[in-house]
């Protein structure tokens, strides 16, 4: 258990639909990261948070929206969904910003657009 | 920009045999390297890393060395079991930013 919580773990919606999926860092965490992982792009990074505020930017579309609460969890928004956006969505904590620092993954909430 | 090159898979290997997965990247400055791995169904979880350069990283009987001469981050160890069967990812972080996966790769052991 990486102390990294993620919910829901699966969601399965239709085309032009919006979600929302959660995040709980770890304990003590303030970076919070957003990943993308499927079978054709592989693992793809999102979006960065660190202590509530936007810190990188990845392969992120437009149609997605991130914030971190000042409790330091996070949310990722999907809107107007696509069936290619059917993927495997990570969050992943880290204590800051150094880049020694491990990354915690959640379990992950797999996403399916029908 | 940071990329990571991985060896594709599928590897299949017998129970107790020598596993090396090769890893190199590319990348500006003195970026850390990590190895995660996936079990079917779940998370990533670090597997280990290295900070700089000549660092050995290992965990449960895996190694990797920082080359940075050679650019390199292989994975190895010496004899895999059944359990070892996952995905394993290179990945580097460069400037506190995110990391930067390979492709994976799937290793398949067999009994």
């Amino acid at each position: 258990d990486s102390g990294v919580t993620q919910t829901p773990k699966h969601l399965i919606t239709a085309t032009g639909q919006r979600v929302t999926l959660r995040c709980s860092p770890r304990s003590g965490d303030l970076s919070v990261y957003w990943y993308q992982q499927s079978l054709d792009q592989g693992l793809q990074f999102l979006i960065q948070y660190y202590n509530g505020e936007e810190r990188a930017k990845g392969n992120i579309l437009e149609r997605f929206s991130a914030q971190q609460f000042p409790d330091l969890h996070s949310e990722l928004n999907l809107s107007s969904l696509e069936l290619g956006d059917s993927a495997l969505y990570f969050c992943a904590s880290s204590v800051g910003t150094r880049e020694e620092e491990t990354q915690y993954f959640g379990p992950g909430t797999r996403l399916l657009v029908l | 920009g940071n990329s990571v090159t991985q060896m594709e898979g599928p590897v299949t290997l017998s129970e107790e045999a020598f596993l090396t997965i090769n890893c190199t990247y590319t990348a500006t400055g003195y970026p850390s390297l990590f190895w995660y791995v996936q079990y079917p169904g779940e998370g990533l979880q670090l597997l280990l890393k290295a900070t700089k350069a000549d660092d050995k990283g290992s965990n449960k009987g895996f190694e990797a060395t920082y080359r940075k001469e050679t650019t390199s981050f292989h994975l190895e160890k010496g004899s895999v079991q059944v359990s070892d069967s996952a995905v394993y990812f290179c990945a580097l972080s460069n400037s506190g930013y995110a990391l930067n996966f390979g492709k994976g790769t799937s290793l398949l052991v067999t009994p």
